[in-house]
Order: C-alpha cells, then sequence, then structure tokens
C-alpha cells in the first residue's frame, strides 16, 4: 500500500495473476476517490473512480473497493498483463467549492513478469 | 483530437533563469492546475484556477507563478526564486462548473532541468 516517505511501495506479479494495490486516505471529508496509472515518462491516465455513497465499483479487469470506516482504498486488476506495469496513484477529493481539486497519494509501483 | 498539450516535452535551463511551460487544452475545460513530480514522489500542486483571471495557490506555489487569460491556457513560470526546480511539471484541467465528481485530464508533461 501507500505510505508517506521517499521509497514508493512495490509490487511484483506474474502475469496472469490477480493484483491488489491499496491505499490509505487521511480525509474523512473526502467523498470522491480516482485511480490513475501513470507509465514512465508519461502523464497519469484515469482508470476508475468511486463516490462515497459505493463501496464497490467494477470496470474492464479492474474493480476499486472503498472502506469509508478505516477511510482505505484498493485497486483490483484480474489477470494481470505486463502492460499493467505502471506506478498507480490514489486521488481523494474532499468537497466543498474546489470541485476538482484532488489530494494525490504517494504511488505503488507494480510490475509485471512475463 | 482533444486533449491537453504541453511544450516543451525536455527543458534545460541556466540557474537563475525565470522558465515559463506551456499548457493547452482544448476540452472547453473550466479549471486547469499544475502539479510538480519528483522521482519516486506523488503529484503535488503548485497552483489552479477554476475560471479565466482566477487562480489559487497549491501546496507548493513558492517560486512559481501562474496566469489565466484564456479559458484554454495556464502557463506556468518556475522563477529564480524556485530553489530546486528540476522536476517533471504536470499539466491537468478538470470540467468543474460547479459540478462535483469530475475526475482530472492529464498532459504528457514537461521535464525541467536546470543546470
Amino acid at each position: 500500500g501507500e505510505s508517506v516517505g521517499l521509497h514508493l511501495p512495490t509490487l511484483s506479479v506474474q502475469e496472469g495473476d490477480n493484483s491488489i494495490i491499496n491505499c490509505a486516505y487521511s480525509n474523512s471529508a473526502s467523498d470522491y476517490f480516482i485511480w490513475y496509472k501513470q507509465e514512465s515518462g508519461k502523464g497519469p491516465q484515469f482508470i476508475i473512480d468511486i463516490r462515497s455513497n459505493m463501496d464497490k465499483r467494477q470496470g474492464q479487469r479492474v474493480t476499486v473497493l472503498l472502506n469509508k470506516t478505516v477511510k482505505h482504498l484498493s485497486l483490483q486488476i484480474a489477470a494481470t498483463q505486463p502492460g499493467d506495469s505502471a506506478v498507480y496513484f490514489c486521488a481523494e477529493n474532499a468537497g466543498g467549492t474546489s470541485y476538482g481539486k484532488l489530494t494525490f497519494g504517494q504511488g505503488t509501483i507494480l510490475t509485471v513478469h512475463p | 483530437d482533444g486533449g491537453i498539450t504541453q511544450s516543451p516535452k525536455y527543458l534545460f535551463r541556466k540557474e537563475g533563469q525565470n522558465v515559463t511551460l506551456s499548457c493547452e487544452q482544448n476540452l472547453n475545460h473550466d479549471a486547469m492546475y499544475w502539479y510538480r513530480q519528483d522521482p519516486g514522489q506523488g503529484l503535488r500542486l503548485i497552483y489552479y484556477s477554476q475560471i479565466v483571471n482566477d487562480f489559487q495557490k497549491g501546496d507548493i506555489a513558492e517560486g512559481y507563478s501562474v496566469s489565466r487569460e484564456k479559458k484554454e491556457s495556464f502557463p506556468l513560470t518556475v522563477t529564480s526564486a524556485q530553489k530546486n526546480p528540476t522536476a517533471f511539471y504536470l499539466c491537468a484541467s478538470s470540467i468543474d462548473r460547479g459540478i462535483p465528481y469530475n475526475e482530472q485530464f492529464f498532459g504528457p508533461g514537461t521535464r525541467l532541468t536546470v543546470l
């Protein structure tokens, strides 16, 4: 999972395995969460989002789970492929007047071995 | 082809010089953002703008300046007052417009190296 510090958490998996990436958020007022994927030297790409009135949302090969009680978010990737290798960030939005303003987590490096 | 463009991709400057990074979007988004990313780190917000002619400081605004004269453009100036300017700079935009739950779309980034 993500943590404060200079070294990003890493996750190594074999191709075809399922991956779970975790994120702890700190603001109990946050009501919208996004997972982004960032490949080396590129800008982050949107993967999936979830609102605080939900605890699970599924996309294509990805599922996001939200546990507001413990302020925890996870991203599950099914049948992980080498192309999934990247840094994954969670982001939270605290709502209010700055609807689009996001706070990003530290990131997790996912490496998929063929 | 809609999206966000940042130029140049790589930028080199001598210490003590100001440098301006370009960010343009044709998504008709109201809000635009600048982030800084250091190696092995997450994204830190420098400045953001929710509407033309208005912008707010983010978490690390010192040594940076921005302008928002047009909806499509949000240039970032890295001034000589920025102590450690070498980093990867990312621009993003979102619909905002008072609509909650809107994602940010990112440009490809500019890697600035100060020599």
